[in-house]
This record gives C-alpha cells, structure tokens and sequence, in this order.
C-alpha cells in the first residue's frame, strides 16, 4: 500500500468551478503538507504548505489538514483555464530532512 | 537563466547502454535530489545528497547511481539501461536554511526512452 493515495483524475471543470482535490496517507509521523502545481512539461513548483492540523488560505487557493483522519485537501475558487495543471501533494516527517513523500498527481482542466 | 538545469531534455537509448543524466543548479543550495516519475505512481525518490560527501539511496535505487562532483552538480547514472527505466526524470534542489518546508525546486526534467 502507497503512504500517499491521490485520485488521478483526470479532472475537467468549468472555469469558474470550485475544484477539490485531496489525498489521504497512512504515516501518522507526516507533519509538513505541501502541493505543487506542474505544468505540462516543466517540473512541480511548491504552491502551499501547512504545518500539522488546520486551514491556510492564499489567494483562491485553500489548503486543509485533518490530521485526524489523515486527509488532506487543496481548494481551488473560481478556478481559471491557467489553473489546468497536474497537482502534487507532498508529506514530510519532521526528522526526514528534506525527504519528501508525492502523491501521484491529479491532472486538472479548466476549460473557458 | 534557470536556476536548476537538466540535460539531456530528451534522450532515446537502447538496452544495455550506459546513460548519464546531468543536473546543475545555480541557487548555491547544498541538498540535491533526483527523481523518477510515472504515469499512476507520481514522483519517487530516487537519490538524495545533502552535500558533498553525503549521499544517500532513495525508495527505487536499484539500477542506478549518482555522482556529487561539486555542490552545484549531481549525475545520475544509468549503468545499464532497461526498458521500465523509461520514465521522466526530475532534478531537484533545496536549502538546508529554507525555513519549517523546505521548499524544493525542480529542473525541467528528462525524458528517457529505453529501447
């Protein structure tokens, strides 16, 4: 069984759509929880972060933390075509370094 | 400039051959990473090196092996290429002072085809 399980889509939504996407994981020690944003043929770039359990907003951008039930989730508000793009979660433990855990990725369209 | 580079961008082989994929960074970051990624299982670590004289094996290092030749280039080798080592291959790096996340920055991958 994989640490981090994420739905692979893909995911086609209406730009102006609120998108959901979310992963669970089975390591209780993860601490740091990360999403990056890559774009068709580029590398992932980091879009939030949140330490442990609650709720971090940027922008259009929501990520949550339920530690309790090992889920995390980024929402995505009046999402825009120049949000299409595969969404990475990432996990750390908090003595791993900089050791990272990805999920498989979710491929999201946002079509005008 | 890109501040982490990668080449080749595209590379196609055959069984057997020995490849290199090269990764340098100009962000004077002292930790390097490489990854593997495939469709249905996202990115796997494949080696890690947090300086020069440390490096460590990843989750999937069979089959491959790396060089820290400066603290501004990490190779990875393929000593003998297989077919399910075709795969997209990321190069990563970040700082060991960058804060609680530790952000990790990404070059702009290889594509590798094993004939």
């Amino acid at each position: 069984q994989k640490e981090v399980e994420q739905d692979p889509g893909p995911l086609s939504v209406p730009e102006g759509a609120i998108v959901s996407l979310n992963c669970t994981y089975s390591n209780s020690a993860f601490q740091y929880f990360m999403w990056y944003r890559q774009y068709s043929r580029k590398g992932p770039e980091l879009l939030m972060y949140t330490y442990s359990s609650g709720n971090k907003e940027d922008g259009r951008f929501t990520a949550q933390v339920d530690k309790s039930s090992k889920y995390i989730s980024l929402f995505i508000r009046d999402s825009q075509p120049s949000d299409s793009a595969t969404y990475l979660c990432a996990m750390r433990v908090e003595t791993s370094g900089s050791r990272l855990t990805f999920g498989e990725g979710t491929q999201l369209t946002v079509n005008p | 400039d890109a501040d982490v580079t990668q080449t080749p961008r595209n590379r196609i082989t055959k069984t057997g051959k020995r490849i290199m994929l090269e990764c340098s960074q100009t962000k004077g970051h002292d930790r390097m990473y490489w990854y593997r990624q495939d469709p249905g299982l996202g990115l796997r670590l494949i080696y890690y090196s947090f300086d020069v004289k440390d490096i460590n094996k990843g989750e999937i290092s069979d089959g491959y092996s790396v060089s820290r030749q400066a603290q501004a280039k990490f190779s990875l080798s393929l000593e003998s290429a297989i077919p399910n080592q075709t795969a997209l291959y990321f190069c990563a790096t970040s700082d060991r002072t960058g804060g609680v996340v530790n952000e990790q920055f990404f070059g702009p991958g290889t594509r590798l085809t094993v004939l």
